[in-house]
């Protein structure tokens, strides 16, 4: 299994700022994913990031929008920029271990 | 692409019941999970279960791959057994990442 340390917790923010999101592993991993689950919604994937390369964005997520850092094999961070109300959720980095994937505790964001 | 659909939506049991969720998807899989969202948030892994049967204390989950569902029992609940239940899936065909149902909210009353 891998253990996903992921900080804040939990933030309120003001509109028009952003927040940057640490997610750190246990052991060194090729790919880090980022997901977003807004309230009463399921997980949706924002994108992945790979060490040494540009993050590969989903449909509907833009890189000006959700910047996203992977500066070695154990660590990424996730940026939500210009937030507004409808930023408001949960953003969970995940790993994959052998066979199954593994997620953090996730980061509860408000934005006022 | 894949599409997952787990039921019921919401169920309301008091505590000492049994409860069975349910998730079917749309396409083969080489990899089904099931996962518990407790209220905090965090994502529990349950199960890896992309095929057969698997049990863990009061929790068994049943994959029939061939018919493209899933089974997660639940056996004498507890209030800690609140949250909502998610099955997500890793098509074999088509985009390759892990796709989510909407899950099942659980509410446990004492």
């Amino acid at each position: 299994s891998a253990v996903i340390s992921q900080k804040p917790s939990r933030d309120i923010c003001q509109r028009g700022t952003s927040l940057t999101i640490q997610c750190q592993v246990d052991s060194q991993v090729t790919m880090m994913f980022w997901y977003r689950q807004q309230p009463g919604q399921s997980l949706t994937l924002i994108a992945t990031a790979n060490q040494g390369s540009e993050a590969t964005y989903e449909s509907g997520f833009v890189i000006d929008k959700f910047p996203i850092s992977r500066p070695n094999l154990t660590f990424s961070t996730l940026t939500v920029s210009n937030m507004s109300p409808e930023d408001s959720s949960i953003y969970l980095c995940s790993v994959w271990g052998n066979t199954e994937a593994f997620f953090g505790q996730g980061t509860r964001l408000t934005v006022v | 692409g894949i599409q997952v659909e787990q039921s019921p939506p919401d169920l309301i049991l008091q505590e000492g019941a049994n409860s069975t969720l349910r998730c079917n998807f749309s396409d083969s899989v080489n990899n089904l999970q099931w996962f518990h969202q407790n209220p905090w948030g965090q994502l529990i892994n349950l199960f890896y279960i992309p095929s057969g049967t698997k049990q863990n204390g009061r929790l068994s989950a049943t994959t029939v791959a061939t018919e493209r569902y899933s089974l997660l029992y639940i056996s004498s609940s507890q209030t800690t057994d609140s949250g909502v239940y998610f099955c997500a899936v890793f098509p074999i065909q088509g985009a390759q990442k892990l796709v989510f149902g909407q899950g099942t909210r659980l509410t446990i009353n004492p």
